[in-house]
């Protein structure tokens, strides 16, 4: 069994705070890994991708994988309500073979 | 028209009815996706096209049947659904350039299904 596994949250920062999400996989051959965000009722829109260890940054958003430890991360400076959302992480094995997890809601306060 | 569409948006059906969920991707992709996403559980992978060959099939029920024409059109045929069938369906298309190079996938709006 292949698993995902995030915080569900809530996840709660003021804005202008950094929002720190964080995602383990089990699966050891795992070679790519994606960060999507899903707003309430929409589908997911991708954000970030990253194949390598280190960090990967993309404006305001920085992916960090640790294929040693099985642990990717999201962190996201200067949070804006508008970054309210579910984040979603993805993982893929081989081929076409995506799993995702359930989940991390953020709520960014005004 | 851009991006990956799906029709319809929304959908009810009975357990008895037979209906059709169609997906069009406008990104000259090679790999369309059949998703399903329930409350509060990840998203789970139902069926794969790639060059409009199914290579996976997660142990979906037979009561969903997907259809890939082409690279660029994606159906998912639903009969005698369950009300546990109820979920939102998205569609989703990638790029894949060799086969092992895994590419993010681009989803559409997704149909909201509700078997009664």
């Amino acid at each position: 069994q292949k698993e995902v596994e995030q915080n569900s949250g809530p996840l709660s920062v003021p804005e202008g705070a950094i929002a720190s999400l964080n995602c383990t996989y089990s699966d050891r051959g795992s070679q790519s890994f994606f960060w999507y965000r899903q707003y309430s009722g929409k589908s997911p829109e991708l954000i970030m991708f990253i194949y390598s260890n280190g960090d990967k940054e993309d404006g305001r958003f920085t992916a960090q994988l640790n294929k040693a430890s099985q642990y990717v991360s999201l962190l996201i400076r200067d949070s804006q309500p508008s970054d309210s959302a579910t984040y979603l992480c993805a993982v893929s094995v081989h081929g076409n073979q995506f799993y995702f997890g359930t989940g991390t809601s953020l709520t960014v306060i005004p | 028209e851009t991006g990956v569409t799906q029709t319809p948006r929304h959908l009810v059906m009975g357990m008895t009815n037979k209906k059709s969920l169609k997906c069009e991707q406008h990104l000259g992709h090679n790999a369309m996706y059949w998703y399903k996403q329930s409350a509060k559980k990840p998203l789970e992978l139902m069926f794969v096209y790639n060059f409009k060959e199914q290579t996976e099939n997660n142990s979906v029920p037979s009561r969903f049947s997907p259809e890939c024409p082409n690279s660029s059109h994606l159906f998912l045929h639903l009969h005698t659904l369950q009300p546990e069938d109820s979920a939102l369906y998205l569609c989703a298309s990638s790029q894949v350039l060799a086969r092992t190079t895994n590419n993010e996938q681009f989803f559409g709006p997704g149909t909201r299904l509700t078997v009664l």
